[in-house]
């Protein structure tokens, strides 16, 4: 079965810096990969989604995902966080379009000052 | 309606008691999936609907759980004779695609129950 692992529970990031979110998969092959956040008292919202062909997918909010196969990973990325991109980000994956989808425990982020 | 709407919010019940969940989809929506947030971790996937036909249950953890979504639109959840364990934030989705791994899946505010 697949597995998500985000290996970070908390990030600390100041405003206007870059971030980086880490996302590491077990499945044999390509799978369906996904990027979701959690704002306070909101639903999960969906970012980016990476299905197949260019490795570097671009999402809503300024956020972008890198796949890359040999490392087994699809990290989250944003040049310049803003304090509203304090929330809670969950990398997800799938083996198919009908499969069911496997979250990781999330990582929270925290933007300072 | 707009989006997914849940209800109750919150639920505090004692040890032993059922409760319903409840699960408005956005309407027009054919998938409504079902998952389990507990504290610290990401959703649990528990079941889905296409229409009114459960597809996959395998998530539900015992038979004291159970779902339903007779119309194919409102779904409700029920927990039978809750335990401690059972705590945790619950959460419907729906899709106008059938199947989670396309990933468009539209999530409600959830449904928080306590059970003491």
């Amino acid at each position: 079965a697949q597995s998500v692992t985000q290996p970070d529970i908390h990030i600390t990031v100041s405003e206007g810096a870059s971030l980086e979110l880490r996302c590491n998969y077990s499945y044999g092959a390509t799978p369906y990969l996904f990027w979701y956040v959690q704002s306070p008292g909101q639903g999960l919202q969906l970012l980016l989604k990476y299905f197949s062909g260019d490795t570097l997918v671009q999402g809503i909010k300024g956020f972008e995902a890198e796949f890359k196969r040999s490392q087994s990973s699809f990290n989250l990325r944003k040049p310049s966080v803003h304090w509203s991109d304090a929330a809670e980000y969950f990398c997800a994956v799938a083996v198919s379009g009908y499969s069911t989808l496997t979250f990781g425990k999330g990582t929270m982020l925290l933007v300072s000052p | 309606g707009a989006g997914v709407s849940q209800s109750p919010r919150y639920k505090v019940t004692k040890r032993g008691q059922d409760v319903a969940l409840r699960c408005d989809p956005i309407s027009g929506h054919v998938s409504l999936y079902w998952y389990r947030q507990a504290l610290g971790q990401g959703p649990e996937f528990l079941t889905y609907f296409n229409y009114e036909a459960q597809q996959d249950k395998s998530g539900l953890p015992n038979d004291r759980f159970s779902a339903e979504r007779p119309e194919g639109s409102i779904s409700t959840l029920t927990i039978q004779r809750t335990e401690q364990r059972d705590s945790a934030m619950y959460r419907c989705a729906s899709s106008s695609n059938p199947g989670q791994g396309s990933g468009e899946l539209f999530f409600g505010e959830g449904s928080r129950l306590t059970v003491l």
